[in-house]
């Protein structure tokens, strides 16, 4: 059974940095791309960002490029997003979802985790 | 950038058929998917490719396409079909994934 599990959520001030982790299990890890998808309060789904099976390709929405980073490491299963700069309007909850394929084009997200919350306070 | 259009609700009574539209340029000619997202839950993908169904989701939900409007539709609908829904594509413009804005359903 595909299972997906993060952490490093908390309460951040703004301007200040947090990493947030993803562990997978139960699947090839190196095998599938990755991506974060947040909901913020009163918001809908929000894709953050996407990472290729190898981690050779990485991908960014418009509102966090420059801001956040993306990598992985296949030998520990784990895929973390570093978060810079952050400002009120990063507060949501944070997703790691699974891709059923090595690259993030076209794809779907077949399985996700159960998310970490992420408050940045003034 | 990329734009997804959905309904912000919409209101069914049980037993009847919803329909969620998705409206997007060059919806036609790339796939799409769709997410189920209950309070206090992950989301679960419940329909992927316009109209294929995975493992595990109820043949009630279905998905289908015409021209530049992707609907998801749900047959027969119950208490706990109460939920967001959103569509998502790819945008390989800017290589970037797209949501739509989310559709509540409510269940009379």
């Amino acid at each position: 059974e595909v299972q997906l599990s993060e952490s490093g959520g908390g309460v951040v001030p703004t301007g200040e940095s947090l990493k947030l982790s993803c562990a997978g299990s139960g699947f090839s890890f190196g095998s599938y791309a990755m991506s974060w998808v947040r909901r913020g309060p009163r918001r809908g789904l929000e894709w953050v960002s996407g990472i290729s099976a190898s981690g050779g390709r990485t991908y960014y929405s418009e509102s966090v490029k420059g801001r956040f980073r993306i990598f992985r490491d296949n030998s520990k299963k784990t895929v973390d997003l570093q978060m810079n700069s952050l400002t009120a309007e990063d507060t949501a909850i944070y997703y790691c979802a699974k891709v059923p394929g090595s690259s993030l084009a076209v794809a779907e997200f077949d399985s996700w985790g159960q998310g970490t919350q992420v408050t940045v306070s003034s | 950038s990329y734009v997804l259009t959905q309904p912000p609700s919409v209101s069914v009574a049980p037993g009847q058929t919803a329909t969620i539209p998705c409206g997007g340029d060059t919806l036609e000619t790339t796939s799409v998917h769709w997410f189920q997202q209950k309070p206090g839950q992950a989301p679960v993908m419940v329909i992927y490719d316009d109209s294929d169904r995975p493992s595990g989701i109820p043949g009630r939900f279905s998905g289908s396409k015409s021209g530049n409007t992707a609907t998801l539709t749900l047959g027969r609908v119950e208490a706990e079909d109460e939920a967001d829904y959103f569509c998502q594509v790819w945008d390989s413009v800017s290589e970037v994934v797209v949501f739509g804005g989310g559709t509540k359903l409510t269940v009379l």
